[in-house]
């Protein structure tokens, strides 16, 4: 079984750019989640999408977005980039009712 | 408001010495506990987990106990082998009743065993 796809593992933006980062879900996962990862703030969950509907939000700045495609691929849209938004962003799938989730290798944005 | 919270940030255990790992949480409505294992650079791998109506799971040399009265969980590796130095994350659920799946993870905890 294939595990979860970031695309690109790695990215370089310049400041008042826009970014988008994609994921593959695990064949049959319906829910997808996207995290954060900074060396100050740990992972923080960003947002949850199930069945292409939003089901849950941390508490980012609306510049960052989301959505999901039918085939539960998710997209994650970063507008209008800051260079504190350089962090490893972390895409994890799961069943319907999450006991436990499997990440992807993550995508390194560096904002310069 | 942190709500889980891992309070040693580095551990250094010797290889075949237990290893263990705490977690301290502070939403007692908590349904479910997950631990992970990362590497720089890449993904958290899932470890274990444990439900909130259990004590106890166990997985191979992982156990992982849940003190509820204490709100504090904990990951014991036995025996602990090099390839176990990682950062170790404890993560919490909130199901909300079925309609979410979000994660809330502690700071970390990077083990370093030494050979």
């Amino acid at each position: 079984k294939a595990g979860v796809t970031q695309t690109p593992r790695y990215l370089i933006k310049t400041r008042g750019q826009q970014v988008t980062l994609s994921c593959s879900p695990i064949s049959g996962h319906r829910s997808v989640s996207w995290y954060q990862q900074t060396p100050g703030q740990g992972l923080q969950f960003l947002f949850e999408y199930f069945s292409e509907t939003q089901r849950n939000k941390g508490n980012f700045p609306g510049r960052f977005s989301g959505r999901q495609f039918s085939n539960s691929r998710s997209e994650m849209n970063v507008s209008t980039l800051e260079l504190g938004d350089s962090a490893l962003y972390l895409c994890a799938s799961s069943p319907a009712r999450v006991t436990e989730a499997f990440f992807g290798q993550g995508t390194r944005l560096t904002v310069v | 408001d942190q709500q889980v919270k891992q309070n040693s940030p580095s551990l250094s255990v010797q290889e075949g010495r237990i290893s263990i790992l705490n977690c301290d949480y502070t939403n007692s409505m908590f349904d479910y506990f997950l631990w992970y294992k990362k590497y720089p650079a890449e993904g958290p791998t899932f470890l274990i987990s444990i439900s909130s109506i259990k004590d106890k799971n166990e997985d191979g040399r992982f156990t992982v106990f849940l003190n509820k009265s204490a709100k504090h969980l904990s990951l014991h590796i036995v025996p602990s082998q090099p390839g176990d130095s990682a950062v170790y994350f404890c993560a919490a659920i909130l199901f909300y009743g079925g309609a979410t799946n979000k994660l809330i993870f502690g700071t970390g905890t990077l083990l370093a065993v030494q050979p």
